[in-house]
């Protein structure tokens, strides 16, 4: 049963758009991620968030910015794609900064041309 | 360093067949430990979990890992695998404390043959 919503499914777009992926998670947890999984399917995470402030960035370049509005939701904006941007972004949430397991979205699917 | 290695990139087993995906971390405390699954175009799903005591858990769909802080491994083991289980797992790996970092292996992708 899913309880972490990614929208889009997936997204095509050209070198230089700006695009916006949004997540909501209906477990009231207050802390949530976004990771980045490249083609040979490596995880790395992005960002977290605690509360609505921003506890960890993994140095990811500047065109990201992670945006959120509340503790459910968690978006995430890329400025201007590159080629490189190419992956699947996944979005997770957890039960504070202790909680232990983290719970996934089914993930946003992002081809730049 | 913290590290979590999964030596084995593909693996493939006759449905039936018992299983075991090995799973082998660096970090010097004893860790959080998950092996979670991820289905074709699908997120991750959590199969199981280690936080203390018994070194044997168990988990959804009839997996289970063992937890050797000796051999400083968590593989993952099922009985008997169903074309259904071919999917990628993840074993990973969870600061204790802290900003709830995970550190993921590479993945073993799974492959039940009928």
């Amino acid at each position: 049963e899913t309880a972490v919503f990614q929208t889009p499914n997936y997204h095509v777009t050209q070198v230089g758009n700006e695009v916006s992926f949004n997540c909501k998670q209906t477990l009231g947890h207050d802390t949530m991620y976004w990771y980045k999984q490249d083609s040979k399917k490596l995880l790395k995470i992005m960002f977290s968030y605690n509360n609505k402030q921003l506890i960890v960035n993994e140095t990811v370049p500047r065109r990201f910015s992670p945006q959120s509005s509340d503790k459910a939701h968690l978006n995430l904006r890329i400025k201007s794609v590159e080629p490189e941007d190419s992956a699947v972004y996944l979005c997770a949430s957890s039960s504070g900064l202790g909680g232990r397991e983290q719970y996934f979205g089914p993930g946003t699917r992002l081809t730049v041309l | 360093a913290q590290s979590v290695t999964q030596p084995d990139a593909r693996v493939t087993v006759s449905e039936g067949a018992s299983l075991q995906l090995r799973c082998k971390y660096s970090y010097s405390g004893t860790p959080y430990l998950f092996w979670y699954v991820q289905y074709p175009r699908q997120g991750l799903q959590l199969l199981l979990k280690y936080y203390s005591g018994d070194p044997v858990v168990q988990g959804v769909n009839g997996f289970e890992a063992e937890f050797s802080k000796s051999n400083s491994s968590f593989h993952l083991r099922k009985a008997s695998v169903h074309w259904s289980d071919s999917a990628v797992y993840f074993c990973v790996l969870r600061y204790q404390g802290g900003s709830a970092k995970l550190i993921f292996g590479e993945g073993t992708k799974l492959t039940v043959s009928s």
